[in-house]
């Protein structure tokens, strides 16, 4: 089955406490992102990749960090992190970035609590 | 800036009505349009895709697109109580870009029974 898979579902933890919430896709997909999804927010891009080693910032980079290793993997690290952080948490992929007629899938998302 | 503007709703519309959902983007170079629905704490899913001007049914979704008046509109027939949801509005600039989608903010809509 044709899926892209985020852990941990859901994570507590404190200020501080660097975390990375994993991202892994099954289709060969070239193109990843993150995203953070807030209350009156919407959607707003973290970082993405276009491919393996590639990555670039999004829309609101600061404070987290993306690796691009594989291509299956994205994972998404928190060095340091702060209450501003929780957030609903969603990975997604697409076949390729580049081509704009290509939607993107998305995976079930992480809830995070920072405290 | 890129922006895509939704009406945030709530929207009701009766059991077995049209729901007629709209969305507006600034940026003209957008070439294809995407509608997700997103039920509440769960991940956005797919339903519809459009990148030329004019009407895209799919069963009982109709994606309406307009460039010259950058606007894009989604349809839902014969509206059922399971259609409640979250609609979002994901436009992405033409291709060659990096850039990912750009998403509206939703328009929450209920189907009363």
């Amino acid at each position: 089955e044709a899926q892209v898979t985020q852990n941990p579902r859901y994570l507590i933890t404190v200020t501080g406490k660097k975390l990375t919430v994993t991202c892994s896709q099954n289709m060969n997909h070239e193109y990843m992102s993150w995203y953070r999804q807030d209350p009156g927010l919407g959607l707003r891009q973290i970082y993405y990749s276009m491919n393996v080693e590639v990555t670039d910032k999004g829309d609101v980079p600061e404070g987290y960090k993306v690796s691009r290793k594989e291509k299956r993997n994205f994972p998404l690290i928190l060095e340091s992190p702060s209450p501003n952080q929780t957030s609903l948490y969603f990975c997604a992929s697409s076949y390729s970035g580049g081509a704009s007629n290509q939607p993107q899938h998305f995976g079930d998302g992480t809830r995070l609590s920072i405290l | 800036q890129k922006e895509v503007e939704q009406n945030s709703g709530p929207l009701s519309v009766p059991e077995g009505a049209i729901a007629s959902l709209n969305c507006t983007y600034s940026d003209r170079g957008s070439q294809s349009f995407f509608w997700y629905r997103q039920y509440s704490g769960k991940s956005p899913e797919l339903i519809m895709s459009i990148y030329s001007n004019g009407d895209k049914e799919d069963g009982r979704f109709t994606a309406q697109l307009n460039k010259a008046s950058q606007y894009v509109s989604l349809l839902i027939r014969d509206s059922q109580p399971s259609d409640s949801a979250t609609y979002l509005c994901a436009v992405k600039a033409s291709g060659g870009g990096a850039d990912g989608l750009t998403f509206g903010k939703g328009t929450h809509l209920i189907i009363q029974p």
